[in-house]
């Protein structure tokens, strides 16, 4: 099965970059995701990779995926306090019919 | 026009009670599921149903029983409710058990 890790939490600057890590175990190819949960809401589908691409920018949003340290993260440019939430990466585990999610990351943007 | 659509939001029910909580997704999705969030915000999965049919059981206690009446609803009943049953249920929907999850903005149930 898939273990996917994510560090805790990270505060940042209004307008920095701010940049989420995550790993995930399974080697097969698969769709690794990114969602952000906003205080008392559910969780919202920000951008996704497939596993045979590297790289994956939409808007403020970079994704990048290092296959061989199996390593995923994501960059967020000109963090807003809009940004401020809790992101959790997830990944396709085709065995199982099912996404397993990392245990989140809490974001706190600082005006 | 709200994609995965839950009720109740709030919940907050004595020990010992039983309760139902109700999804409905607008989206054509053949597939929904079931989680829970507990306080440390750790997402589970507990159950998925594709085209009506239960296609993960995850280990549940069987006071929770999901029920399908059609693709686009997926509730949950829970019996006899306890202390620990306690977090934030969260229904998603898929086109299938492979494409993006849509989640619904939860269920916060609470037991007295």
């Amino acid at each position: 099965g898939e273990d996917v890790e994510q560090s805790l939490f990270l505060s940042v600057r209004e307008g920095d970059s701010s940049v989420i890590n995550c790993t995930y175990t399974d080697s097969s190819s698969t769709y690794l995701y990114w969602y952000k949960q906003e205080p008392g809401a559910g969780l919202q589908l920000l951008t996704y990779i497939f596993s045979n691409m590297d790289m994956k920018q939409d808007q403020r949003l970079t994704v990048l995926l290092n296959k061989k340290d199996k390593h995923l993260s994501l960059r967020i440019a000109d963090t807003q306090t809009g940004d401020s939430a809790i992101y959790f990466c997830a990944e396709t585990d085709y065995g199982n019919n099912r996404l397993a999610f990392g245990k989140g990351n809490q974001v706190v943007v600082i005006p | 026009d709200t994609a995965v659509s839950q009720t109740p939001k709030y919940l907050v029910t004595q020990m010992g009670n039983d309760k139902s909580i109700k999804c409905e997704q607008n989206l054509g999705h053949d597939t929904m599921y079931w989680y829970k969030q507990d306080s440390k915000k750790f997402l589970k999965i507990m159950f998925s149903y594709n085209n009506k049919e239960l296609i993960i059981n995850e280990t549940v206690p069987n006071r929770f029983s999901p029920k399908s009446p059609d693709k686009a609803h997926l509730n949950l009943h829970i019996n006899s409710l306890e202390l620990g049953d306690s977090a934030v249920y969260f229904c998603a929907s898929s086109q299938d058990l492979h494409q993006p999850q849509h989640f619904g903005d939860g269920t916060r149930l609470s037991i007295l």
